[in-house]
């Protein structure tokens, strides 16, 4: 069965230094997102991505953070500048097949995301 | 905005115990909605959905009612089992950006 793959499942880093989480999505879908759940908070929607461009962001998608696609396969989150308050679990989910858009979402494992 | 509000958890109950996790939402027009559930160390994932009002949602034994009238989406199981502590998620989707509750975590003593 397809699923979106995420890497890494884990890392570390330090505040101020430059993370990019990767997402691979099921392949015929064409909406991406990144939402982020906070330890013991609900899940936060970030971004979502359509025809090679974002489409919506939420308030805590700041000029720190940007998506990308760059090669028709992986779909990126970067955050350039991290932040104590960004240490999350980071979850990449697709969903919509071709001419659809229903809501459902495939969702991947998710990346911890932990700033010391 | 949209928003979905869920009962606070943990809910604990024994194994074969009746459950009930309330979700209500706030949505212009009429979203689809939706119960994820993700088990310890894992995304999040479909546990059942309702696109329209008065639609009930089915799946490994849970229920879920699209209630217009009382913008509610409760999800219900006759008979838990260990295996279904999780945390549980409802949200609100179709043609909106997904937008998910807090989370309720059930636990399921044997």
């Amino acid at each position: 069965e397809p699923e979106v793959t995420q890497t890494p499942s884990h890392q570390v880093t330090q505040m101020g230094q430059e993370v990019i989480l990767r997402c691979v999505p099921i392949s015929n879908h064409l909406y991406f997102y990144w939402y982020r759940q906070i330890l013991g908070q609900k899940v936060e929607f970030l971004v979502s991505f359509y025809n090679n461009e974002i489409s919506e962001k939420s308030e805590i998608f700041d000029d720190q953070f940007s998506v990308e696609r760059p090669d028709g396969s992986n779909f990126t989150l970067k955050i350039r500048s991290t932040k104590l308050e960004d240490s999350a679990m980071y979850f990449c989910a697709s969903g919509g097949g071709a001419g659809t858009r229903t809501g459902e979402l495939f969702f991947g494992e998710g990346s911890r995301l932990t700033v010391l | 905005g949209d928003s979905v509000t869920q009962m606070e958890g943990p809910v604990t109950l024994s194994e074969e115990a009746f459950l009930t996790i309330n979700c209500t939402y706030t949505a212009t027009g009429y979203p689809s909605l939706f119960w994820y559930v993700q088990y310890p160390g894992e995304g999040l994932q479909l546990l059942l959905k309702a696109t329209k009002a008065d639609d009930k949602g089915s799946n490994k034994g849970f229920e879920a009612t699209y209630r217009k009238e009382t913008t509610s989406f409760h999800l219900e199981k006759g008979s838990v089992q260990v295996s279904d502590s999780a945390v549980y998620f409802c949200a609100l989707g179709g043609s909106y950006i997904p937008t998910f509750g807090r989370g309720t975590s059930l636990i399921v003593h044997p």
